[in-house]
């Protein structure tokens, strides 16, 4: 089965930091995704992506953050200059969009201190 | 009106019993109900989805159970095993949304089964 890898699996940054967490969807997928996790809450969406452009982003998706996919096969979530409340488990997934089905990565933990 | 609740926040059963976790919505234009699976450490794995044209769905030991009419549906799981043993979201698709793969979770329910 394929699968969407990311890395690093964890980061540990100091405030203020840029940080870049990388994705590689699966090859065929067209539309990708990062979602939020953070510490015993909800996954929540943060923005979609497709054609080289984002399609949609939400109210937490503001100027720190920014999404690119580099080189045709990597696709990366920049965060600017990160805060505390920035820590958190952040997804990377991209559709299956004959089925609907939206296969997520084990995720990168980012911890700001 | 985008919000899934979700309840309970965590259910304990024992080895062979059924598992219910329960979740409502508001808004009427979500068409994409899917539960997802997520083990520690792990992402979340799609299990099982529902579409409103259908009031239920069984696949395996998981079904899910779909009112339209009150705006709920509930995933269950029969024969629970330890192995199942994980935190469960469901989760909603907007129709009128302009991302395919944007949904909307609810709160997550953690289910331990016992041996």
């Amino acid at each position: 089965e394929p699968e969407v890898t990311q890395t690093p699996s964890h980061q540990v940054t100091q405030m203020g930091q840029e940080v870049i967490l990388r994705c590689v969807p699966i090859s065929n997928h067209l539309y990708f995704y990062w979602y939020r996790q953070i510490l015993g809450q909800k996954v929540e969406f943060l923005v979609s992506f497709y054609n080289n452009e984002i399609s949609e982003k939400s109210e937490i998706f503001d100027d720190q953050f920014s999404v690119e996919r580099p080189d045709g096969s990597n696709f990366t979530l920049k965060i600017r200059s990160t805060k505390l409340e920035d820590s958190a488990m952040y997804f990377c997934a991209s559709i299956r969009v004959r089925t609907g089905e939206l296969f997520f990565g084990e995720g990168s933990r980012l911890t700001v201190l | 009106q985008q919000q899934v609740k979700q309840s309970p926040q965590s259910l304990i059963v024992q080895k062979g019993g059924i598992s219910i976790i329960n979740c409502a919505y508001e808004n009427t234009a979500f068409d994409y109900f899917p539960w997802y699976q997520q083990f520690p450490g792990k992402g979340p794995a799609l299990l099982i989805a529902i579409r409103p044209d259908v009031s239920e769905k069984k696949e395996g030991r998981f079904t899910i159970s779909f009112n339209k009419s009150a705006k709920q549906f509930s995933l269950h799981i029969m024969d629970s095993q330890p192995g199942d043993s994980a935190t469960y979201f469901c989760a909603a698709r907007d129709a009128g949304g302009t991302s395919y793969g944007k949904l909307t979770f609810g709160q997550g329910t953690i289910l331990t089964v016992h041996p």
